[in-house]
This record gives C-alpha cells, sequence and structure tokens, in this order.
C-alpha cells in the first residue's frame, strides 16, 4: 500500500491493551478538534471530535482528551485491536478559517 | 449513502504538463477542501469552497487553483506540474465546513517524472 509518511513515530501496543495517543496543537486560538485515522491507500476517516468548551469526550471505545493550558490532544483507544493499525492524526480547527491543520501523525501497531 | 468521490485515483504526468482533479461530495455538502498529503510535509491545506466561493486558501503558489460548481462538485487544478507536486491529493466535504466536520475522500495519486 502507499506509505502515509516514511518516519512517523511509531506506537506499538499488544492486542488488548490500551493505547494513547498524543497531539500538540499549535495555535492557542484552535476551538474545535478532530483526530482522524488513515489507513494505508485510504483518505482520513473521523474517529470523535471535541470543542474547546469541553475537556472530555467519550464514544465506542475511544476518549478524547483537550488540555488547553498546555496545547496537547490525546487519544485513548480501549482494547486495541488489529484493524486499529493505522496512521492517527490530530486536525485542529479555528473558528471562521474554514480550514484544518493537521499534526504529523503517530502510526500504531497492534502486535497479536 | 455515497461517500466522497474523487477522479482519478492515480495520474501521471510530466513535468511542465497541467492536471485537473474532480472531487464530488457527499450529498447535501455544500462545503469542499482540498488537501496535498506528502511523507515530507504531511497533510497541507490548499483551499475551501462553498457555495462556489474560496473562503480560505492555504500557503500554495498561484500555480495551484480550484473552483467549485453549483452542484458543489469541486475541481482543482495544477498548471506547470513541477517534481514536488507528486502527492496524494485529498478532497474532503462538510455540511458548512468549520466545525460540522469533514469526510475525506480516498484521494488522487499524482506522480510528476
Amino acid at each position: 500500500g502507499e506509505s502515509v509518511g516514511l518516519h512517523l513515530p511509531t506506537l506499538s501496543v499488544q492486542e488488548g491493551d490500551n493505547s494513547i495517543i498524543n497531539c500538540a496543537y499549535s495555535n492557542s486560538a484552535s476551538d474545535y478538534f478532530i483526530w482522524y485515522k488513515q489507513e494505508s491507500g485510504k483518505g482520513p476517516q473521523f474517529i470523535i471530535d471535541i470543542r474547546s468548551n469541553m475537556d472530555k469526550r467519550q464514544g465506542q471505545r475511544v476518549t478524547v482528551l483537550l488540555n488547553k493550558t498546555v496545547k496537547h490532544l490525546s487519544l485513548q483507544i480501549a482494547a486495541t485491536q488489529p484493524g486499529d493499525s493505522a496512521v492517527y492524526f490530530c486536525a485542529e480547527n479555528t473558528s471562521g478559517t474554514y480550514k484544518y491543520i493537521f499534526g504529523t501523525g503517530t502510526r500504531l501497531k497492534v502486535l497479536a | 449513502k455515497a461517500g466522497v468521490t474523487q477522479t482519478p485515483r492515480y495520474l501521471i504526468k510530466t513535468r511542465g504538463q497541467q492536471v485537473t482533479l474532480s472531487c464530488s461530495p457527499i450529498s447535501g455538502h455544500r462545503s469542499v477542501s482540498w488537501y496535498q498529503q506528502t511523507p515530507g510535509q504531511g497533510l497541507q491545506f490548499l483551499f475551501e469552497y462553498f457555495s462556489e466561493t474560496q473562503r480560505n486558501k492555504g500557503n500554495f503558489p498561484g500555480r495551484f487553483s480550484g473552483r467549485q460548481f453549483s452542484n458543489s462538485r469541486s475541481e482543482m487544478n495544477v498548471s506547470t506540474l513541477e517534481l514536488g507536486d507528486s502527492a496524494l491529493y485529498l478532497c474532503a466535504s462538510s455540511l458548512a465546513g468549520g466545525d460540522y466536520g469533514y469526510t475525506f475522500g480516498s484521494g488522487t495519486r499524482l506522480t510528476v517524472v
């Protein structure tokens, strides 16, 4: 498949363990954030979002935490499965700009 | 419900040529954004359109242009291709853009030789 990034930081976890992927965002004015998952040969797929008036949001097996003080986002995946193997990107948006700034991405490898 | 459709999936062009990429958004979505993805620079914003109007443009040379039609379909054009334009070009659509979130297509892989 196509390589999304040749030198991405990689997180390797055992199947069934929890994964935590971190992201430092760049703009203190950003007020909306999304985590995307990208598998080889595909476009980014929406996982979960959070607005700046929240510090935590939960979905199915995923939780996003937002720390505006240090401009940090994290994505927690519970009971990681082989199908979770992909590259994960955080993206930030500032209201009224209509553009997203993407992080560099983290490659998640799930070990059987 | 059909997703975001990008055509063609793969393209090989020669330096100096121009290329047009097409994007059909999800039905009902009026905002379309384009991104360039390369291993070295990651995902970089190109431009965003809503109801045929460009609302924002990224930091790319004027060789990169786009447009949106009345049916929300969008095209982007790159003229005078350079080797460095080789990338995956991603289109994403949204109901209204901004904090409505975007759904991405699978991209067009452009190779310039």
